[in-house]
């Protein structure tokens, strides 16, 4: 079964609306998470690692203001887009490192639609 | 420079047929690992095979064989017996046992594979 849970899946809201998006470590747990984007039909990009209890680590180019992640406990990071536009429309996805001998994980993403 | 390439944009195959899906890195670690995900239209990353940088044989799973080079630096990915359900998106990645951040993927570009009947 899953071992890493994103929610929501999809997303359809107003421009100017901040957008949530958990990512929870199911059975196990993570003191880093990744997480990405991706355009249609191109590579998942970095966007920032979230490390339990201390700042984020954001890629170059990435607005920290416009995503702010949180990783509040040892089985929960968050990624909020802030007063999100239609150029935010993108496709989400979470992972975090493997245990010993494990793939990594990955969250199923989030479609996230501004309209 | 890229450290994953993905040359391929777009493979087509027929059912039942083998495919190839290339795939070449770039580091400088002695110690690192290589894996394929399958991404279908739904969107979630599907683990698919895995190589270290130390196994000394090709890795395989199933329908999945990975054809490691070292010396070239390729980690291809063959899918025997292709099915319709493997018509997806294909990314080859790559995780450095080195670095500032531990258990980051390097993906390449991807490949769309679309299988026919």
């Amino acid at each position: 079964g899953a071992v890493v849970s994103q929610h929501p899946s999809w997303v359809i809201c107003k421009s100017g609306t901040s957008v949530k998006i958990e990512c929870r470590s199911l059975d196990f747990q993570a003191t880093t998470m990744f997480w990405y984007r991706q355009f249609p039909k191109q590579s998942l990009m970095l966007m920032a690692t979230s490390n339990e209890g201390s700042k984020a680590t954001y890629e170059q180019g990435v607005e920290k203001d416009k995503f702010l992640i949180n990783h509040a406990s040892l089985t929960l990071s968050t990624l909020t887009v802030t007063s999100a536009h239609p150029e935010d429309s993108s496709f989400y996805i979470c992972s975090a490192p493997p245990r010993a001998g494990q793939p990594q994980h990955f969250g199923d993403g989030t479609r996230l639609s501004i309209l | 420079a890229q450290k994953i390439t993905q040359t391929q944009p777009g493979m087509f195959v027929q059912e039942k047929e083998a495919v190839t899906l290339d795939c070449t890195y770039d580091t400088s670690d002695q110690s690192y690992g290589l894996f394929w995900y399958k991404q279908p239209s739904s969107g979630e990353m599907i683990f698919l095979i895995y190589q270290g940088s130390y196994d000394e044989q090709n890795a395989t799973e199933g329908r999945y064989s990975l054809n490691f080079q070292k010396a070239r630096k390729s980690a291809n990915l063959v899918i025997s017996a292709s099915q319709l359900g493997d018509s997806a998106m294909y990314f080859c990645a790559m995780r450095e046992k080195r670095g500032s951040t531990l258990g980051r993927l390097y993906f390449g570009r991807g490949t769309q594979l679309t299988v026919w009947p």
